[in-house]
């Protein structure tokens, strides 16, 4: 099974709303998780990252929380823009001595109306 | 900013046949990656390289799959006899250290026919 998941496929919101999009995961170890943002035909475009060590992270726009007792991930978009339509996916990085494979979940569209 | 650049854009080719798919990592960055994407899925691990050698490979990366860094510059992925389910988007990633964040190149969208 996979490690890591999104609560919804979709999420549509109006310009100027503040956009939640989750993601549980269920490798209890892992201890570095990543929110990737990708476009129609284009690869993966890092956003913002978040350490086991902390709780919240914030970035210009963004901010992801992580609540390790529930092994949950979200990220916040403040202010919603067009141009943030995208597929946005979760990724971690289970503890291991060696590995540093990314596991993705599946992904959720977020569609921002004007 | 640095990027990742993958070449070529697209390839289409016949079962059975070679492709080798070209990445140029970020400069100074030490971890390289390839992943896949098949249409409208998520992405998938396909293996990790570090210090010239392979450090992690999944059940997808099989004998059929090969990757080099035959330069300062370049890592490639092989597939040998490509198959109608090798069809999707592969990324190539680069990373500085071990649990650093991994940048993504632009995708070489590969058809099988």
């Amino acid at each position: 099974g996979e490690s890591v998941g999104l609560h919804l496929p979709t999420l549509s919101v109006q310009e100027g709303d503040n956009s939640i999009i989750n993601c549980a995961y269920s490798n209890s170890a892992s201890d570095y998780f990543i929110w990737y943002k990708q476009e129609s035909g284009k690869g993966p475009q890092f956003i913002i990252d978040i350490r086991s060590n902390m709780d919240k992270r914030q970035g210009q726009r963004v901010t992801v929380l992580l609540n390790k007792t529930v092994k949950h991930l979200s990220l916040q978009i403040a202010a919603t823009q067009p141009g943030d339509s995208a597929v946005y996916f979760c990724a971690e990085i289970p503890f291991n001595q060696a590995g540093t494979a990314l596991i993705f979940g599946k992904g959720t569209t977020l569609s921002v109306s004007s | 900013e640095p990027e990742v650049t993958q070449t070529p854009s697209h390839q289409v080719t016949q079962m059975g046949q070679e492709v080798i798919l070209r990445c140029v990592p970020i400069s100074n960055h030490l971890y390289f990656y390839w992943y896949r994407q098949i249409l409208g899925q998520k992405v998938e691990f396909l293996v990790s390289f570090y210090n010239n050698e392979i450090s992690e490979k999944s059940e997808i990366f099989d004998d059929q799959f090969s990757v080099e860094r035959p330069d300062g510059s370049n890592f490639t992925l092989k597939i040998r006899s490509t198959k109608l389910e090798d069809s999707a988007m592969y990324f190539c990633a680069s990373g500085a250290g071990r649990k650093e964040t991994q940048y993504f190149g632009p995708g070489t969208r590969l058809l099988v026919l």
